[in-house]
């Protein structure tokens, strides 16, 4: 059974940095792009971020660019998203997905507020 | 970037009956393989998105044949027939043919 896990989440100072993993199970995980993606509380959802298989593709949203990492380690079957500069805007539950879309995580809340 | 904008339902839409969901691009979403590359996601409360169909028109593993997709290269169409009460939620749909990627508002279906 495939399984997304998300964590790292959780309360932030505005400015300031976090960081998310997805640990993946139930599929050959280095065989699959992965995506995050968000939703704000009582919002539609919002692609982040994407990364190929082997990390050599990625790509972000305009309104998380120069501020967002996207990673993964396959040795370790877990996918990242390092946050930095966080704003107000950023809080939301924030999914993992495997490149097909078929599969996501429970989601994992981050709060910007001081 | 591509804009995705979806049609609302006129709630609550009773039980047995059929509903239509409606999303339209801003660019033609066809690849030059032939595919519409145009997902339809289900969130139903308190849930992660399920997938529904990809390719405009291909259900997911496991998905009712309830569920219908069609369209052309920039209209789109997601029917659910004999709609139940576990069909309530909101419906997505999201372009994947090029990036940036991006979602519909969303559309809600309310079950009587």
């Amino acid at each position: 059974e495939v399984q997304l896990v998300e964590s790292g989440g959780g309360l932030v100072q505005p400015g300031r940095s976090l960081k998310l993993s997805c640990l993946a199970s139930g599929f050959t995980f280095s065989n699959y792009g992965m995506n995050w993606i968000r939703q704000a509380p009582g919002k539609g959802l919002e692609w982040v971020a994407s990364i190929s298989s082997s990390s050599s593709y990625i790509y972000y949203a305009d309104t998380v660019k120069g501020r967002f990492t996207i990673s993964r380690d396959n040795a370790k079957n877990t996918l990242y998203l390092q946050m930095t500069s966080l704003r107000s805007e950023d809080t939301a539950l924030y999914y993992c997905a495997r490149q097909s879309w078929e599969s996501w995580g429970q989601g994992v809340m981050v709060t910007v507020s001081s | 970037d591509i804009v995705m904008t979806q049609g609302v339902l006129p709630n609550p839409v009773p039980s047995g009956e059929s509903a239509s969901i409606t999303c339209r691009s801003s660019k033609s979403l066809v690849y030059k393989d032939g595919k519409t590359y145009l997902n339809w996601f289900l969130q139903r409360p308190g849930q992660s998105p399920q997938l529904l169909t990809y390719w405009m028109s291909t259900r997911a593993s496991g998905v009712s044949d309830r569920f219908s997709g069609s369209g052309s290269g920039t209209y789109f169409t997601l029917k659910i027939s004999r709609v139940r009460a576990e069909d309530a939620g909101v419906y997505y749909c999201q372009q994947v043919r090029e990036y940036p990627l991006t979602f519909g508002s969303g559309t809600k279906l309310e079950i009587k």
